[in-house]
């Protein structure tokens, strides 16, 4: 079956420091990735996603490659703020209208 | 549009008591879906709705739970009896057949003393 694994955390990092989300996967077929962001209090939004092998998606200065050949979509991010400091789901889907979640890796960003 | 809306945002209940979680979707989605979300055991899919029929409610974890969708503007999800172990946060999303399209409600605390 379909599977994330997601680095724990929490991970905390001081604010401008480089981010880096660990994820990888296991599915049938070609799924599609993605990442969701939850902020305290809140539901999930969705960050980012990539369709394909190489795709890469990007938005609010986060970016995440598809890499088919390590199964992987780390999430990055060239320089954090403390408006980051929030809960990070990386997820596929294969196919199907559900999402597979990770178990979700939290972030603190400090001044 | 407001978003998916859920009601209570939190509840507090004793152990034995029945408790009901409502939802209203986005209108014009045609899929619901329920999650549970703890410490221990991540997001967990519940059960999940397309035009109102339940297509998998095969995460539901004992028969105390039960979900239903009387149209398309609205559900719920009842536990009867509730126990301790059911303190969770409960989040219900809906989307129009695209998982990027998944809008997620704010979700219900809910806390079984």
């Amino acid at each position: 079956g379909n599977s994330v694994t997601q680095m724990e955390g929490p991970v905390t990092l001081s604010e401008e420091a480089f981010l880096t989300i660990n994820c990888t996967y296991t599915a049938t077929g070609y799924p599609s990735l993605f990442w969701y962001v939850q902020y305290p209090g809140e539901g999930l939004q969705l960050l980012l996603k990539a369709t394909k092998a190489d795709d890469k998606g990007s938005n609010k200065g986060f970016e995440a490659t598809y890499r088919k050949e390590t199964t992987s979509f780390h999430l990055e991010k060239g320089s954090v703020q403390v408006s980051d400091s929030a809960v990070y789901f990386c997820a596929l889907n294969s196919g199907y209208s559900t999402l597979t979640f990770g178990k979700g890796t939290m972030l603190l960003v400090s001044p | 549009d407001a978003g998916v809306i859920q009601s209570p945002r939190h509840e507090v209940t004793e152990m034995g008591q029945e408790v009901t979680l409502r939802c209203k979707p986005i209108s014009g989605h045609d899929y619901l879906f329920w999650y549970r979300q703890t410490m221990m055991r991540g997001l967990e899919l519940l059960i999940y709705f397309n035009n109102n029929v339940p297509i998998d409610d095969s995460g539901m974890p004992e028969d105390r739970f039960s979900a239903k969708m009387p149209n398309a503007s609205f559900s719920t999800l009842k536990i009867q009896p509730s126990e301790p172990r059911d303190s969770a946060v409960y989040f219900c999303a809906s989307s129009l057949n695209q998982p990027d399209g998944y809008t997620f409600g704010s979700g219900t605390r809910l806390t079984v003393v």
